[in-house]
């Protein structure tokens, strides 16, 4: 069981390109989330999806978009990198409905620099 | 909106101590989750404990206690008998119980070594 996986583990950009980060999860999740870590801000939410086809804003969606066409797969994209998206970015899962829907499962990170 | 707040960025502990870690937070809901999550040098992120606010009993999870505060919005860890692997930053977390949108609420996170 793989959980959540996310690819690039690590990244580094030049102002202005694009990239997109891959999330996907295999434990058939109906709510996926994307958060940035940034020193001495915690963990704050960029968007959100409760199901394929649905996806909502988080706390700090600017710059950034998201689609979820598959249960499976969450990615986020950046449209034009700049250097204030340096940061740690973390998918991560929970189930949606019945008991211990409380958990959320994370992937192990995505390190961006955007120089 | 929910609001958690961490107010010590950094605590040390010997090891075989214990030691309290913070968390308060702000909310007009009855209903919900707290959570405690470890983030080691890896930048895993792991699950330590969890209380429902409903629950009157504080968890514990092996070494790992909470002292849950309702009326005080308030949500500290202990960590008993400390140990090297317990070096991680923690973060206290806060979701609400009902809606399928609702999002888990991150603290700033708090910095804890242990000296050997």
């Amino acid at each position: 069981n793989a959980g959540v996986t996310q690819t690039p583990k690590f990244q580094v950009l030049k102002t202005g390109q694009s990239m997109t980060l891959q999330c996907a999860q295999d434990m058939n999740h109906e709510y996926m989330s994307w958060y940035r870590q940034d020193p001495g801000m915690g963990l704050r939410l960029i968007h959100y999806s409760v199901g394929a086809g649905i996806t909502d804003q988080g706390e700090v969606p600017n710059g950034y978009n998201v689609s979820r066409s598959t249960t499976e797969d969450f990615p986020l994209r950046l449209l034009s990198a700049a250097p204030s998206q340096t940061s740690v970015y973390f998918c991560a899962s929970r189930r949606d409905r019945g008991r211990n829907n409380e958990k959320l499962f994370f992937g192990s990170g995505t390190q961006l620099s955007v120089l | 909106a929910q609001t958690v707040t961490q107010s010590q960025p950094e605590m040390s502990v010997q090891e075989a101590e214990t030691v309290t870690l913070s968390c308060t937070y702000d909310t007009s809901e009855s209903d919900y989750y707290l959570f405690w999550y470890k983030q080691p040098p890896s930048r895993q992120m792991i699950l330590v404990i969890r209380q429902e606010a409903y629950k009157q009993q504080n968890a514990t999870e092996n070494r790992f206690s909470v002292n849950f505060q309702k009326a005080a919005k308030s949500f500290s860890l202990k960590i008993s008998d400390s140990q090297l692997g317990d070096a991680a930053m923690y973060f206290c977390a806060y979701r609400s119980y009902r809606g399928a949108n609702s999002k888990l609420t991150f603290g700033k996170g708090i910095t804890l070594s242990v000296r050997p």
